[in-house]
């Protein structure tokens, strides 16, 4: 059965601290996805990896394809980067199996 | 244009009205999807349209009627919902579907989403 699981499920910080998220999934994929979710709103693709590492900004995405694991850090966090952060991994042309989220509260 | 738009933002309904949700992007994208997301879930997805035609319908109840008019736009026509049809509704848009080539034209722009309440 194809898993994606993300840890934890909420996470609060200070502004200002290193935020690291983590999702496992259970097979081979084409590719993962970190997408963030604000309160009531749309959701936003931040990456797409199939390998390596991608930076935009603050924010930095890993994978490692032998330990089938990605990590969605963000560094110097600001209150607006709180949203819920979800990962979702491509088996397939289309499908996306989504992890449950991760809450990030960063308070001033 | 990465903007997938979609309106309303909001709608309340009545279990005996017709409306429709709309979604349109400019980005030339060949597929949309139509997913819906109850509250602290993640979002399921509902139907998929590849070149204007219909690739994939999940299993959805015959009261949500999607139509892709043309490769910009798509319509989720609701009829006879029921209260628990209430729910945010996502819109996506991808390039294509393909598993060759490369991957960036699987990425899924999202639409802000529909905000449905069904009374």
């Amino acid at each position: 059965k194809n898993e994606v699981e993300q840890s934890p499920q909420n996470l609060t910080a200070q502004e200002g601290e290193f935020i690291t998220i983590n999702c496992s999934y259970s097979v081979g994929i084409s590719a993962l996805h970190w997408l963030q979710q604000h309160p009531g709103g749309g959701i936003v693709s931040l990456f797409m990896l199939s390998s390596g590492k991608k930076k935009h900004g603050r924010l930095i995405a890993t994978i490692n394809i032998q330990e089938k694991h990605s990590s969605l850090h963000i560094t110097a966090s600001h209150p607006r980067d709180s949203a819920v952060y979800i990962c979702a991994a491509s088996y397939s042309n289309y499908q996306l199996i989504w992890g449950a989220g991760t809450k990030l509260i960063i308070k001033p | 244009d990465t903007e997938v738009t979609q309106t309303p933002k909001h709608l309340v309904m009545g279990m005996t009205n017709k409306k429709s949700l709309k979604c349109e992007q400019h980005m030339g994208h060949r597929a949309m999807y139509w997913y819906k997301q109850k509250a602290k879930k993640p979002p399921e997805l509902m139907f998929v349209y590849s070149y204007e035609k219909l690739s994939i319908n999940e299993s959805v109840p015959s009261r949500f009627s999607p139509e892709c008019p043309n490769s910009s736009l798509l319509n989720l026509h609701l009829h006879a919902l029921q209260p628990e049809d209430s729910a945010l509704y996502l819109c996506a848009s991808s390039q294509g579907l393909g598993t060759t080539g490369p991957l960036a034209k699987n990425i899924q722009y999202f639409g802000a989403g529909t905000r449905l309440s069904v009374l």
